[in-house]
């Protein structure tokens, strides 16, 4: 069945860029998120993809799709302590509901 | 704008005890999720609904039962809770406009222990 693989941890100094990176199995996956979690609290989203894209911008969120190797990763520039959270990627076909990666850890030290 | 809310926030049950998680949300959408979401697992899907008196098995949906009886809520059952089912649960909801590929919006989740 489908599968998405993300490592479980990353440590950068705050003004660094955080790269988090996920891997998926599904070759028909359509689109493709990121949603954040803080402690204690439900996952937001903070930006998506659709497959038919390589790149999105948002402000300092870059995604970056590589539909070939099914990988799929979120920079966050200038990383700032704020940005401590849990971050998870998702991806869905549209025929079934979505499946998440086990998450990533983010830890921002000043 | 309440969004998705769920409650209890918290609870703590005997093995072989039931309870009922709630889920409400004022958004109008028609699909629902139920999550739970483990250490090192990530989320894993219970049990979800396309719509209001439907509802279909997810990844994990083993020892759970749900309910969608009015569009606005989805319920979840734990009829003879185990220790295997302590979690935190999480709804979420989302519009039908992208199919199940819509974004999701989650409640802030049910921290449930059973001892």
């Amino acid at each position: 069945g489908e599968d998405v693989e993300q490592s479980l941890f990353l440590s950068v100094r705050e003004g660094d860029s955080s790269v988090i990176n996920c891997t998926y199995t599904d070759s028909s996956s359509t689109y493709l998120y990121w949603y954040k979690q803080e402690p204690g609290a439900g996952l937001q989203l903070l930006t998506y993809i659709f497959s038919n894209m390589d790149m999105k911008q948002d402000q300092r969120l870059t995604v970056l799709l590589n539909k070939k190797d099914k990988h799929l990763s979120l920079r966050i520039a200038d990383t700032q302590t704020g940005d401590s959270a849990i971050y998870f990627c998702a991806e869905g076909t549209g025929r079934r509901a979505l499946t998440f990666g086990s998450g990533t850890r983010l830890q921002v030290q000043p | 704008n309440a969004g998705v809310t769920q409650t209890p926030k918290f609870r703590v049950l005997k093995t072989g005890q039931s309870m009922t998680l709630l889920c409400a949300q004022d958004m109008n959408h028609e699909y629902m999720y139920w999550y739970r979401q483990d250490p090192g697992m990530g989320l894993r899907l219970i049990h979800y609904s396309v719509g209001e008196g439907t509802t279909a098995k997810g990844e994990v949906p083993d020892g759970y039962n749900v309910s969608r009886l009015k569009k606005q809520n989805f319920l979840l059952g734990l009829e003879s809770a185990a220790p295997s089912q302590t979690s935190v649960y999480f709804c979420a909801s989302s519009d039908q406009v992208r199919g199940l590929d819509s974004p999701l919006h989650f409640g802030n989740g049910t921290r449930l222990t059973v001892t």
